[in-house]
């Protein structure tokens, strides 16, 4: 089992540019989980999916951001365009049931 | 929502010290989770809680789900340089079902050798 598989690992882009963040969830887990991690304000839930359809958006901090889950095995979070403030590491978790979540190894992404 | 207060924030200790830390929330949790996170990586889960008063080892650690069902506390025994990093304590919450997980602050802890 190779876990939850993100990419990239790292992401410098300048502002005003479309980010994509992937995210590959461990094969038969239902829920897929997008979070944001900052110094200030934690571990921030943005967005998750049961069944690849979005249960709860209401982390997503505006517009900019989307996301989307196209298929049990893929996710992405879109960030269009992006701002400097959303700068941060962006984690992918996935999990079945009851059981606790599995992290992806996470995406830092800066915005310059 | 509901949020999980975890303390302390942070903690120095010298090697072999035992540690201690602990969660507390306002409303009742039906899980309790404790994750570890080392830099830059993602959180690790390392113990899982299902029933009030449950206790729960994985080798040097201990966990126990609080009877009220509102609280959890882990333990380290004889902490090595390897136990820093970020633990933190997550629940689900009785009002939200099995599939939206609620993380505390997180406690930092550092290992003087």
């Amino acid at each position: 089992d190779a876990g939850v598989i993100q990419s990239p690992r790292h992401e410098v882009t300048e502002m005003g540019q479309e980010v994509t963040l992937r995210c590959k969830p461990i094969s038969g887990h239902n829920s897929l989980f997008w979070y944001r991690q900052t110094m200030m304000r934690g571990l921030e839930l943005l967005i998750y999916f049961n069944n690849n359809v979005p249960i709860d958006d209401s982390g997503m901090p505006e517009d900019r951001f989307s996301a989307k889950m196209p298929n049990a095995s893929f996710s992405t979070l879109k960030i269009q365009p992006s701002e400097p403030r959303d700068s941060a590491v962006y984690f992918c978790a996935s999990s079945l049931a009851r059981e606790g979540y599995t992290f992806g190894s996470g995406t830092r992404l800066t915005v310059v | 929502g509901q949020q999980l207060n975890q303390s302390p924030q942070s903690m120095f200790i010298q090697e072999g010290e035992d540690v201690s830390m602990n969660c507390t929330s306002s409303s009742i949790f039906n899980t309790w989770l404790w994750y570890k996170q080392d830099p830059g990586e993602g959180p690790v889960l390392l113990i899982a809680l299902y029933k009030a008063g449950e206790l729960t080892s994985n080798g040097r650690l201990t966990a126990q789900f609080g009877i009220t069902r509102k609280d959890s506390f882990l333990n380290i025994s004889a902490s090595i340089p390897s136990d820093v990093g970020i633990y933190f304590c997550a629940g689900h919450p009785r009002s939200g079902g099995y599939q939206k997980v609620t993380f505390g602050t997180g406690t930092k802890l550092q290992v003087i050798p």
